[in-house]
């Protein structure tokens, strides 16, 4: 099975700041990466998938890049309703495996 | 307008058995492949079992093989996960996604509310 790690698990930033998740993958997936941002009490909402596609309706201040083994979330400018959890999955094989989860938190 | 809606859930011993239902409109449910995603309190997302939009292509998570069958009924566009054996490690809220592609597996776009399923004597 693919393994998805994460990293950092907890970020604390401030209003306007850039941040970046990395997300690794065990073994080779190309670009069958889904990142999913999710809220409190809510369900998973899609933001990119193949690694670097933007769901439509998502701001473009969020961005994803990479393929293979190395992934990174990219959020350009933070805003207050970014304050969520994050988590990666990867599609390429089964079980579609989701990391563990990036809680962005405000500073 | 697209939707999921699980049902099925609920407090049930451990040793046994639940099926959650999802009922889906909006779009053409035969086109797409299903899938069930779990998520246990204050913990993170877990895909549990994923199925083809023709039946044809299933898979489960190491921690449910052998215990959940998952299916669909294209004629009634609903998506099934029978649950056997059920253990404490199983209880979480169970949510019903689709696949954003007909074509590739790429992520899931549409997410029902879930349900929640409670393991406990």
């Amino acid at each position: 099975d693919i393994q998805l790690t994460q990293s950092p698990s907890f970020l604390s930033a401030s209003v306007g700041d850039r941040v970046t998740i990395t997300c690794r993958a065990s073994q080779g997936i190309s670009s069958y990466l889904a990142w999913y941002q999710q809220k409190p009490g809510k369900a998973p909402k899609l933001l990119i998938y193949a690694a670097s596609t933007l769901q439509s309706g998502v701001p473009s201040r969020f961005s994803g890049s990479g393929s293979g083994t190395e992934f990174t979330l990219t959020i350009s400018s933070l805003q207050p309703e970014d304050f969520a959890t994050y988590y990666c999955q990867q599609l390429n094989s089964y079980p579609r495996t989701f990391g563990g989860g990036t809680k962005v938190e405000i500073k | 307008e697209v939707q999921l809606v699980e049902s099925g859930g609920g407090l049930v011993q451990p040793g046994r058995s639940l099926r959650l239902s999802c009922a889906a409109s909006g779009f053409t449910f035969d086109d797409y492949a299903m899938h069930w995603v779990r998520q246990a309190p204050g913990k993170g997302l877990e895909w549990v079992s994923g199925i083809s939009w023709n039946s044809g292509s299933i898979g489960y998570a190491d921690s449910v093989k052998g215990r959940f069958t998952i299916s669909r009924d294209n004629a009634k566009n609903s998506l099934y996960l029978q649950m056997n054996s059920l253990r404490a490690e199983d209880m979480a809220l169970y949510y019903c996604a689709k696949e954003i592609s007909s074509g590739w597996s790429w992520g899931f776009d549409y997410w029902g509310q879930g349900t929640l399923v409670t393991v406990s004597s």
